[in-house]
């Protein structure tokens, strides 16, 4: 499968653990996003990576919210100390990023976090 | 600011029937628009876009910036177009804002 993976599609963790998510984007493709979903709403963005550089992230819910990308290749979102209200789906998508327009967005199965 | 609004949070229509799923947006600037589409137990993936202005799927959508409104139509529905729809919105920072979408049940 050549398409946006995501790692674990499910997590099941304690109120004020921390948890880290997974994204591996389409080979070529520049731009990672990060987006949390949550029941009966549409994406919300959180950050977003033009190669190795996080070009936006003012969006991440809290400063317990952070994202790597260390070699423009796969990232991670990384949430510490977590509370009920960050269970969610947590969706990731990657596009090619060689456009002065928003380009097509390719999008991962999701990571689904649930906080007990 | 952007914002996104799908007034419709399901939809129901019989096959063979019109389908027009609604969108309405909220931008200063000149937006970009775009439908995507969830099937059941897939992933979010992109219908179509108003730049193209073509048809996918026999699903087409006209930008209205008169009327701010980039509705999404389909002359005849099928059983298949079944799905969460949707609306994004896209301003000068390439970073899309998305409706809260709509459920479409096409009955046979």
């Amino acid at each position: 499968d050549t398409g946006v993976s995501q790692n674990p599609r499910h997590k099941i963790t304690k109120r004020g653990q921390n948890v880290t998510f997974r994204c591996d984007p389409i080979s070529e493709h520049n731009r990672l996003y990060w987006y949390r979903q949550t029941l009966g709403q549409g994406p919300e963005f959180l950050t977003y990576f033009q190669n190795e550089a996080q070009l936006e992230k003012s969006r991440l819910l809290s400063d317990r919210f952070s994202a790597e990308r260390p070699k423009g290749s796969f990232s991670t979102l990384e949430i510490q100390r977590t509370e009920q209200g960050d269970s969610a789906m947590y969706l990731c998508a990657s596009s090619l990023g060689d456009r002065g327009r928003t380009d097509t967005q390719y999008f991962g199965p999701g990571t689904r976090l649930t906080v007990l | 600011a952007q914002r996104v609004t799908q007034p419709e949070k399901l939809l129901s229509v019989f096959k063979g029937a019109p389908v027009e799923l609604k969108c309405n947006y909220s931008y200063s600037g000149s937006p970009e628009l775009f439908w995507y589409v969830q099937y059941s137990r897939q992933r979010l993936q992109l219908l179509l876009r108003h730049i193209s202005r073509e048809s996918i799927k026999g699903f087409t959508a006209d930008l209205n910036k008169g009327e701010t409104s980039f509705h999404l139509k389909k002359p005849f529905a099928q059983e298949e177009d079944s799905a969460m729809y949707y609306c994004a919105l896209s301003g000068g920072s390439y970073i899309p804002t998305f409706g809260r979408g709509t459920s479409l049940i096409v009955h046979p």
